[in-house]
């Protein structure tokens, strides 16, 4: 089954302490991306990764970090989280990045207090 | 950039009913359309995938359109049903872009 595999799916923690959210994808895609959906501003792009070791920043990339260093993960690092990266995170990957049908994971809430 | 809108923010109709729920973007120079549906707290599901070529998509009970001169693309639901009800996203991706999301129109489908 195709999938998108996001952990943790919940997460409350404390500004400055580092974490990860990990994106996994079993379809063999080569493009991955991270948005982040909020009330009223809707999904805004975080980072995205065309292939392995390529990664470029969205509209909104300031606090994390992301590697590809396999194709199938691309994981989201919040060096030094703060109240403001509170949100809902979501993980997509597709075949390529020139817009076929997009795969997205579950979503990962995470709060920052 | 590209700019995308959603016409109504939210619905509400009876159980049976035929819908449109309007997309619109700024830039018409748009490689594809895709529409998704979310369900409250989960990710996002494609449903149908307009390439730039392409004037309709149908799936099922689902047809989507796409005027790519004016820019505007429409989906349609046939004789809706209350699992019907999501939030439902339109997203353009344009040559040199990335994806650019609409805000979504919220739907409820009554019983």
């Amino acid at each position: 089954e195709a999938q998108v595999t996001q952990n943790p799916r919940y997460l409350i923690t404390v500004t400055g302490k580092k974490l990860t959210v990990t994106c996994s994808q079993n379809m063999n895609h080569e493009y991955m991306s991270w948005y982040r959906q909020d009330p009223g501003l809707g999904l805004r792009q975080i980072y995205y990764s065309m292939n392995v070791e390529v990664t470029d920043k969205g509209d909104v990339p300031e606090g994390y970090k992301v590697s590809r260093k396999e194709k199938r993960n691309f994981p989201l690092i919040l060096e030094s989280p703060s109240p403001n990266q509170t949100s809902l995170y979501f993980c997509a990957s597709s075949l390529s990045r020139t817009g076929n049908t997009i795969y997205f994971g579950e979503g990962s809430w995470l709060t920052v207090v | 950039k590209q700019e995308v809108t959603q016409i109504p923010a939210a619905l509400s109709v009876p159980e049976g009913e035929n819908l449109v729920l309007n997309c619109s973007f700024t830039d018409s120079a748009i490689y594809n359309l895709q529409w998704f549906r979310q369900d409250p707290g989960k990710g996002l599901t494609s449903l149908l995938l307009i390439q730039s070529s392409q004037r309709e998509q149908t799936s099922g009970r689902l047809n989507a359109s796409l005027d790519k001169s004016s820019g505007r693309s429409t989906l349609y639901i046939a004789a809706s049903q209350p699992g019907d009800s999501a939030t439902y996203l339109c997203a353009v991706f344009n040559y040199g872009q990335n994806f650019v999301f609409g805000p979504g129109t919220r739907l409820s489908v009554l019983p």
